[in-house]
């Protein structure tokens, strides 16, 4: 079956850095999708990976390796807005995307 | 008129009652997307409209009835539902399906709770 795997929450400390992993198993791969969640808004858009290697957009950077089935988002100087749930999604053979249940990150003062 | 807008925000709704969802985009994308969004839980696709074709519809039970009269607009018509269809039901729309322009644009949501 398709799977995809991420923290369920992670807690972090302002204007520290955080990683936050993600593992795939899709038939096929066109893609991996990260987006961002505030509580009681929609998701919106972060990133998207195709190929293997470190993408950064700002303070925030998305890392894909296709042989490791393996994706993370790095989150760097941390500020309170970055509380929310981040979701993980690829795009399998067929261009279905397959979601991860998110994680939920707490960033603390 | 921001991209993508849903209403009601929220619904209370008994498992007799009959009501509609809405979802409107002025992005003039081509697809659009119904998803539910429970607790802790995957987002799951339930259905897919593109240029108003319906081309997929993930095992949806018939008590959820998409309508897309247009490429602008998406309706989910709700009918005899059950405490556990209580969720976050969120559209969504993209320029096409596939890859980086695969890139989807949600809506607020309507949270939706059946008692």
């Amino acid at each position: 079956g398709q799977n995809i795997d991420q923290p369920t929450e992670m807690t972090a400390t302002e204007g520290a850095i955080v990683q936050i992993n993600c593992t795939y198993q899709t038939s096929g791969f066109n893609g991996l999708f990260w987006y961002q969640q505030h509580a009681g808004e929609a998701p919106t858009f972060l990133s998207y990976n195709v190929l293997d290697g470190l993408e950064e957009k700002g303070r925030f950077s998305s890392f894909l390796s296709r042989s490791k089935g393996y994706s993370y988002l790095l989150l760097k100087e941390l500020q309170m807005k970055d509380s929310a749930s981040y979701l993980c999604a690829a795009l399998d053979s067929n261009y279905q995307l397959i979601w991860g249940a998110g994680t939920k990150l707490i960033i603390k003062p | 008129e921001t991209g993508v807008t849903q209403t009601p925000r929220h619904l209370v709704m008994g498992m007799t009652n009959k009501k509609s969802l809405k979802c409107e985009q002025h992005l003039g994308h081509n697809a659009m997307y119904w998803y539910k969004q429970s607790a802790k839980k995957p987002l799951e696709l339930m259905f897919v409209y593109n240029f108003k074709e319906q081309t997929e519809n993930n095992s949806v039970p018939s008590r959820f009835s998409p309508e897309c009269p247009n490429s602008s607009h998406l309706f989910l018509h709700l009918h005899t539902l059950q405490p556990e269809d209580s969720a976050l039901y969120l559209c969504a729309s993209s320029q096409d399906p596939t890859g980086e322009a695969g890139e989807l644009f949600f809506g607020e949501g309507s949270r939706l709770t059946v008692l």
